[in-house]
């Protein structure tokens, strides 16, 4: 079974632009969480998204924005970036449930210059 | 509200020496807790989970923790390290009391395995 993929791999942009990162789950996982992992503040909880609904969110400004697809592939915006999001993006894939185990992507390196 | 704390930033073993990666949570009710491993430039991968089953639990690649609910603390030990066990190490709370998913990561450990 193939693992949870992310495209691109690593983006170059600048400030005031905006970037769309894609998130293909495991074959059968319904829910797509996304983190953002920096050196400064870690691993923090960005959004998860279950059958194309955001379920929960964490404490991120409103330029960051998700959906998910039927075919629970899920997407993250940013739209106005600022040097500060220059961060490694990961998505986690799982089947939904609350104890269900999150099976990470290998993540986009995103660079805003 | 449910956090976890890895004590050390860094922590610097010789090969074939024991790993000891230290954790400790705060949570209201009995946590689910995890220790995940991040290789460089690559994604994260699960070690080992506790979820109430048993209190020692075995992971991957030799790895094992302990939950002791009277210290608030799951370790992370292996008895003797490898060089490819260089990576950063991650304990893991996951926020229970909801319908849905969230992890709370603490701030890592990364293991230096020297020659």
């Amino acid at each position: 079974k193939a693992g949870v993929t992310q495209t691109p791999r690593y983006l170059i942009k600048t400030r005031g632009q905006q970037v769309t990162l894609s998130c293909s789950p495991i074959s059968g996982h319904r829910s797509v969480s996304w983190y953002q992992q920096t050196p400064g503040q870690g691993l923090q909880f960005l959004f998860e998204y279950f059958s194309e609904t955001q379920r929960n969110k964490g404490n991120f400004p409103g330029r960051f924005s998700g959906r998910q697809f039927s075919n629970s592939r899920s997407e993250m915006n940013v739209s106005t970036l600022e040097l500060g999001d220059s961060a490694l993006y990961l998505c986690a894939s799982s089947l939904g449930g609350p104890e269900d185990e999150q099976f990470f992507g290998p993540g986009t390196r995103l660079t805003v210059l | 509200a449910q956090s976890v704390t890895q004590l050390d930033s860094h922590v610097s073993v010789s090969e074939g020496t024991p790993v000891l990666l230290r954790c400790n949570y705060s949570s209201s009710y009995s946590p689910s807790l995890f220790w995940y491993v991040q290789h460089p430039n690559k994604g994260l991968q699960l070690l080992l989970k506790y979820t109430s089953a048993a209190t020692l639990v075995k992971g991957i690649n030799g790895f094992e923790a302990e939950f002791k609910k009277s210290e608030t603390s799951f370790h992370l030990t292996k008895p003797s390290a490898h060089m490819s066990d260089a990576a950063e190490y991650f304990c893991v709370v996951r926020l229970m009391n909801t319908g849905f998913q969230k992890l709370v990561f603490g701030t890592g450990t990364r293991l230096l395995v020297s020659p």
